[in-house]
């Protein structure tokens, strides 16, 4: 069967970094994602690896390896804006996107 | 620019009674097209997807059904709600091997 697996909360300090896990287990595999979901809101699209590496784009980066099916997502310089839920979703195929739980990320001053 | 609208923003609907949720696309031509549904505090789980008009593919075997009648315009239906079938859900389009943009929600209530 398919799976996301992230942990589901992460407490960090304002101005610290964090890195949240994903490790996956789908039928096919085009690329890796991250969203971010503020509490009511709709998710946002934060970054995408189809290869194996790092992506950085401003105060976040995602990684991939493909090798080892496992991912991260790197928040640096945290501000209390950045508490939200973040997931991973893995595009299975061209057209079939699935998503991880999602990880709680609390920010403390 | 692209723009997805869902609607209604909230809907309070006994349990029995028909649902249909309406999502259409402005800005692009035959996106890919999606239903999630995140129940409180959940992670989002794929119910229907779409490549094309009248192109369906279901995941989750329940009392929901969907349809693309046009190719910027998905709909998701039940004839008979449950109370399970309550939580937010989501309409999602994607470019082709690219991010997904999400509509604003209906957030479904079943009493």
């Amino acid at each position: 069967g398919q799976s996301l697996e992230q942990p589901s909360e992460v407490t960090a300090v304002e101005g610290a970094i964090v890195q949240i896990n994903c490790t996956y287990q789908t039928s096919g595999f085009y690329g890796l994602s991250w969203y971010q979901q503020h509490d009511g809101g709709a998710p946002t699209f934060l970054s995408y690896n189809a290869l194996d590496g790092l992506e950085e784009t401003g105060r976040f980066s995602s990684f991939l390896s493909r090798s080892d099916s496992y991912g991260y997502l790197l928040l640096q310089e945290l501000q209390m804006k950045d508490s939200a839920s973040y997931f991973c979703a893995v595009r299975e195929s061209a057209s079939k996107i699935i998503f991880g739980s999602g990880t709680r990320l609390s920010i403390r001053p | 620019s692209q723009t997805i609208h869902q609607w209604p923003a909230t809907l309070v609907q006994p349990v029995g009674s028909p649902l249909s949720l309406e999502c259409t696309v402005e800005g692009t031509s035959n996106p890919n097209l999606y239903w999630y549904r995140q129940a409180a505090g959940r992670g989002l789980q794929l119910l229907f997807y779409s490549v094309g008009i009248g192109q369906i593919s279901s995941e989750v075997p329940q009392n929901l059904s969907a349809s693309r009648p046009q190719d910027r315009q998905f709909i998701l239906s039940s004839k008979k709600l449950l109370l399970s079938d309550s939580g937010f859900y989501l309409c999602a389009w994607s470019p082709l091997y690219n991010e997904q943009f999400f509509g604003p929600g209906t957030r479904l209530t079943v009493l």
